[in-house]
């Protein structure tokens, strides 16, 4: 089966940083996802990590360690329009043709005036 | 051109009506896919289309009827649903393909459905 975790809730200032943390256990890994969600909207990719270590793109990066089964989504200079839930996903396929994503349940991120 | 379509962008239906849901891809996409999301909760996969067939069911009761005609289109036919059916429906689509971030997933902006 597939065990993804991540924290319910987490708020922050505006112009902070902050960390949301991924933990996983699946029965297969073929990547990492990031995606991110505004209320009533669809989700929308973030990043992908397949490799250890950290990807960086503008002010989000993503950071993976396959040993640990953990990942982190960073997000700096905060703004108001990062207020979004954030969904961890594990491309976890044992089959070559089985392309499903295994959802965490998400992280909602406050950003604070 | 990460675009994926959906038609209607809201829906309401009684209990006994019949109505469809349209998803839309131009990206060359060879797999669709169809989830459910209730407010606060992650997508659940309903369905998996690869190369225009189905390949993967989540166990989705039968009132939920899906069709892929061609390798563009996805449809998801409603009948005699339950008011507990109420929800954002999303399709998304992919490569058929593992490995390297191919199999990234692009979410249309979903259906809202209101079943009274």
């Amino acid at each position: 089966g597939q065990n993804i975790d991540q924290p319910t809730e987490m708020t922050a200032t505006e112009g902070a940083i902050v960390q949301i943390n991924c933990t996983y256990q699946t029965s297969g890994f073929n990547g990492l996802f990031w995606y991110q969600q505004h209320a009533g909207e669809a989700p929308t990719f973030l990043s992908y990590n397949v490799l250890d270590g950290l990807e960086e793109k503008g002010r989000f990066s993503s950071f993976l360690s396959r040993s640990k089964g953990y990942s982190y989504l960073l997000l700096k200079e905060l703004q108001m329009k990062d207020s979004a839930s954030y969904l961890c996903a594990v491309s976890g396929a044992l089959r070559s043709n089985d392309y499903k994503l295994s959802f965490g349940a998400g992280t909602t991120v406050t950003v604070r005036a | 051109d990460t675009e994926v379509t959906q038609t209607p962008k809201h829906l309401v239906m009684g209990m006994t009506n019949k109505k469809s849901l349209k998803c839309e891809q131009h990206m060359g996409h060879r797999a669709m896919y169809w989830y459910k999301q209730k407010a606060k909760k992650p997508p659940e996969l309903m369905f998996v289309y690869s190369y225009e067939k189905l390949s993967i069911n989540e166990s989705v009761p039968s009132r939920f009827s899906p069709e892929c005609p061609n390798s563009s289109l996805l449809n998801l036919h409603l009948h005699a649903l339950q008011p507990e059916d109420s929800a954002l429906y999303l399709c998304a689509s992919s490569q058929a393909v593992l490995g390297m971030g191919q199999e990234t997933q692009y979410f249309g902006p979903g259906t809202r459905l209101l079943v009274l």
